[in-house]
C-alpha cells in the first residue's frame, strides 16, 4: 500500500528558531498534499492543501508567513514553521494524495511531534 | 465549507459488543468520506473510504456507510475486541470530526 515518511518523528526546539518538517510519498507520487495540526486531546484540523509546483492554499486564519509551505517535487512537501513559539507546539500530521488513483483516499504520515520551549 | 461532528465523544463497551459510531456532515454535495482510527500519540489510520457515489464500504468486521440527504456516515464494527480501542475519526472533505474513543473491555 501507500507510505507516507515524516521527518522527523519529533523535534525540540527553541523559541525563535525555525523547523522544518518534510513529508514524503515513498511509493506514488503525490500531486496534492495536505497539512494537518492537531492539539492534545482534538481533532486533526487542515492547515494548507499543497500542490506540486504551485503556491499552497491556507485555511481561513493559518499565517502563510509562519507556516511556509513548499511543495517541489511530487514526492516531497516540507513544512517549515518560522520563528516558532510555545503555542506552536503541536503534533503535525501530513497526508497525500495519489495521483495515479481514481479514488480520492488520503494517505497519512505517522506525524511530527513539535516542542517549543 | 464542510463541518464534521462526532457523537458520542467516548464510548466504553464488552468485548463481543457489536457497535455503531456516528459522525454527521453539514454540506450534502460531500465529495468523500473517509474513517480513521488513531491511538494514542500516533498517526492516523486509515479504514475505510466512501467515495459520493457509493454508499457503503465493508473491510472485515468494520462497514461504514454513507448518507448524503441526512447527513450521516456511521461506522459498525462488528463483534468488539480490546484492539479495537482507539479513537475513530472521520473525515468528510479533508474537514475532520473530534473524534470517538472507543473503549472495549475484556
Amino acid at each position: 500500500g501507500a507510505v507516507v515518511s515524516q521527518h522527523p518523528s519529533w523535534v525540540i526546539c527553541k523559541s525563535g528558531t525555525s523547523v522544518k518538517i518534510e513529508c514524503r510519498s515513498l511509493d506514488f507520487q503525490a500531486t496534492t498534499m495536505f497539512w494537518y495540526r492537531q492539539f492534545p486531546k482534538q481533532s486533526l484540523m487542515l492547515m494548507a492543501t499543497s500542490n506540486e509546483g504551485s503556491k499552497a492554499t491556507y485555511e481561513q486564519g493559518v499565517e502563510k508567513d509562519k507556516f511556509l509551505i513548499n511543495h517541489a517535487s511530487l514526492t516531497l512537501s516540507t513544512l517549515t514553521v518560522t520563528s516558532a513559539h510555545p503555542e506552536d507546539s503541536s503534533f503535525y500530521i501530513c497526508s497525500a494524495r495519489d495521483g495515479s488513483e481514481a479514488t480520492d483516499e488520503q494517505y497519512f504520515g505517522p506525524g511530527t511531534r513539535l516542542t517549543v520551549t | 465549507k464542510q463541518e464534521v461532528t462526532q457523537i458520542p465523544a467516548a464510548l466504553s463497551v464488552p468485548e463481543g459488543e457489536n457497535l455503531v459510531l456516528n459522525c454527521s456532515f453539514t454540506d450534502s454535495a460531500i465529495y468523500n468520506l473517509q474513517w480513521f482510527r488513531q491511538d494514542p500519540g500516533k498517526g492516523l489510520t486509515s479504514l475505510l473510504l466512501i467515495q459520493s457515489s457509493q454508499r457503503e464500504q465493508t473491510s472485515g468486521r468494520l462497514n461504514a456507510s454513507l448518507d448524503k440527504s441526512s447527513g450521516r456516515s456511521t461506522l459498525y464494527i462488528a463483534a468488539s475486541q480490546p484492539g479495537d480501542s482507539a479513537t475513530y475519526l472521520c473525515a468528510g472533505d479533508m474537514r475532520f470530526g473530534a473524534g470517538t474513543r472507543l473503549t472495549v473491555k475484556p
